[in-house]
This record gives C-alpha cells, sequence and structure tokens, in this order.
C-alpha cells in the first residue's frame, strides 16, 4: 500500500534556525507531491506542490522542498524560520489517476521567539 | 467570496445517534472529499466524489455515508456503527481529480465532532 512517512512528530526551533523536514513516499510511479500548512484556528492551506520539471519547487512565506526521484524524498526546507511559522505541516502524494491524497502523519513545529 | 464552508465548526452528539456534516463549496469544482484527522494520523480519506451522483469509499469508510446530489454540496453522515466518531472531519474541493487534470486541493475550516 501507498504510504507517505514523516519522520519529525515535533520540531522546536529558535527564530532565524534553519528548517528542514523530512517526507518520504512508497510509490514507484508516477507521483504529485504537496506540502501542507495548517496554522493555528485557520484552514489547511497549499505551501507548495511538485507536478514536473524543476525538482526544487519554490512556495508561498519562503518555503522551498526539492523532489529527490530516488530517494522517493520530497523535504521541505526554509532557510531562517520566523515565529509566525509555527504551525502543523503536512506532506502529502497524490498518485494515478484519481485525486487522492494520501498524507503523511504531520510535523507540528514550534518556533520560539 | 469563493471558498468551501462546513458547519457547525463544533458538533456535540450522543453515541448511537446518526450525525450529518455538512459541505458546501461555491468554486465551482467538480470533485470532492471528506477526510478525517486524528492527532499524530495525519489526514485519512473517508469518501471522495468525483462527480455529481458518484462517490467511491476512501480508506476508512466503514461506518460514514456520503450523497452528491449536487455539485456544491458533499454532505458527510456519520453513523452510530462509526466506533471511534470523535474527530476533526475536513471537506476538500478541486477542480477535478483525473488525468484530465492535476489541481491541488482546497480545505474547509473543518468540524469537530465530539461522541459521548
Amino acid at each position: 500500500a501507498q504510504s507517505v512517512s514523516q519522520h519529525n512528530h515535533h520540531v522546536i526551533l529558535s527564530e532565524a534556525a534553519s528548517l528542514e523536514l523530512g517526507c518520504n513516499y512508497s510509490y514507484g510511479g508516477t507521483v504529485n507531491l504537496f506540502w501542507y500548512v495548517q496554522y493555528p484556528g485557520q484552514h489547511l492551506q497549499l505551501l507548495l506542490k511538485y507536478f514536473s520539471g524543476d525538482p526544487l519547487v519554490k512556495g508561498i512565506k519562503g518555503f522551498e522542498a526539492e523532489f529527490i526521484k530516488s530517494k522517493f524524498s520530497f523535504n521541505l526546507r526554509k532557510p531562517s524560520v520566523q515565529w509566525s511559522d509555527t504551525a502543523e505541516y503536512f506532506c502529502a502524494v497524490r498518485s494515478g489517476n484519481t485525486g487522492k491524497l494520501i498524507f503523511g502523519q504531520g510535523t507540528t513545529l514550534q518556533v520560539k521567539p | 467570496d469563493g471558498g468551501i464552508t462546513q458547519s457547525p465548526k463544533y458538533l456535540f452528539r450522543k453515541e448511537g445517534q446518526n450525525v450529518t456534516l455538512s459541505c458546501e463549496q461555491n468554486l465551482n469544482h467538480d470533485a470532492m472529499y471528506w477526510y478525517r484527522q486524528d492527532p499524530g494520523q495525519g489526514l485519512r480519506l473517508i469518501y471522495y466524489s468525483q462527480i455529481v451522483n458518484d462517490f467511491q469509499k476512501g480508506d476508512i469508510a466503514e461506518g460514514y455515508s456520503v450523497s452528491r446530489e449536487k455539485k456544491e454540496s458533499f454532505p458527510l453522515t456519520v453513523t452510530s456503527a462509526q466506533k471511534n466518531p470523535t474527530a476533526f472531519y475536513l471537506c476538500a474541493s478541486s477542480k477535478s481529480s483525473g488525468l484530465a487534470g492535476i489541481y491541488e486541493q482546497y480545505f474547509g475550516p473543518g468540524t469537530r465532532l465530539t461522541v459521548t
């Protein structure tokens, strides 16, 4: 069965620290990859997505992610986090010809001011 | 404003009662989805619908039912057969879900259901 694994369940950083959240998936075919963010009390919203082309994708608020096909990974990065980045982050994979997304378990990021 | 609305935000029910969660979208999206979010488990797909009058089971459909009589509406019923119904329920929609289109999903604000 297809699955998505986020290795870090809870990350605590100080402001200005660099961030990398891991995401690995288990599917060998063509995939579309997403990172969603859920700020406290807000809707789940899209941070960035990869469909094809340049494996380094840039999203909103300074986030980027790199698709490494050989490693089945799509890690999220940000060079310098802010207190406002405190949120829960979800990696998701879409495979096949349906819109079904498979989500990882989520990573809670807490940024200390 | 275009978007997805879910009502109510909080819902309380007694065990043994069925309850229906509302999801409406005015984005003219073809596909709609229901997810359940539990701490440490991410989002799990309950049901999805690619077109009006059609829907498919997701990964955890047992104890749930849906209907898709209108394009803009996709209500979810949590039946008394659902063994652990207390959760946060999220509705989503996208333009299309087939090969013809690869579109992101937009999410509603969610309904937190508590069953006691």
